[in-house]
């Protein structure tokens, strides 16, 4: 499975602008893109993926670079509920069938009132 | 729509016993997949069951088991119990089971193992 590295943890501060990185240099042409994340004591919850081209949903905006080697997720307004651990995970496209989320350590996001 | 629903949410078992966990997907989908998260480890693929079949495994021993029922609705199975399989046990499912599909989390099963 391609890899993502993605920070640690990040902090900011409610109603800013978040922008969490996650670079994933060896992906392949058939690689999408897919952000999710954890709030405490809950399961993941999906926030959005892409392929190529930017996406933007209620949620979030995903920006990909033009040679897609990385990509950042940005919240619009962060508020104390966006706290979480953001997880970037690449999923690939076989010709038929199903491939499975391979969730990495992620980036802890605090959100400060 | 009701969400995922996972039953137990919470199980203490002792070593050497065996468990089994079970999974109410959307009303709908087909694919099912589940998954342990623990402190060390992450969150870690086990398995995704389609139409009643095993599709995809992931790297963990055969005392971890499961299965899907013709509602799609799933069971794992954990036999003879060791300490270190403490975790969340998470279900997700999605509507067709394809790469491009969101996957809806369930809240977990707790299981400890004393």
């Amino acid at each position: 499975d391609a890899k993502t590295t993605q920070p640690n943890s990040m902090e900011s501060n409610e109603e800013e602008p978040v922008h969490l990185p996650c670079n994933h240099s060896t992906i392949s042409g058939t690689d999408y893109i897919h952000w999710y994340r954890q709030l405490p004591s809950q399961g993941p919850e999906y926030v959005i993926h892409g392929l190529t081209s930017n996406v933007n949903n209620r949620m979030a905006s995903l920006a990909i670079a033009e040679d897609r080697k990385s990509s950042t997720l940005i919240l619009h307004r962060a508020t104390l509920r966006d706290a979480a651990v953001y997880y970037c995970i690449l999923r690939d496209v076989p010709n038929s069938g199903n491939t499975p989320l391979v969730f990495g350590k992620g980036t802890r996001l605090s959100v400060i009132a | 729509k009701a969400g995922v629903t996972q039953t137990p949410r919470y199980l203490i078992k002792t070593r050497g016993q065996q468990v089994t966990l079970s999974c109410s997907p959307i009303s709908g989908h087909r694919s099912v997949s589940w998954y342990q998260q623990t402190p060390g480890q992450g969150l870690q693929f086990l398995f995704e069951y389609f139409s009643e079949t095993q599709r995809n495994k992931g790297n963990f021993p055969g005392r971890f088991s499961g299965r899907q029922f013709s509602n799609s609705r799933s069971e794992m199975n954990v036999s003879t119990l060791e300490l270190g399989d403490s975790a969340l046990y998470l279900c997700a499912s999605s509507l067709v089971g394809v790469p491009t599909d969101t996957q809806y989390f369930g809240p977990g099963t707790r299981l400890t193992v004393l």
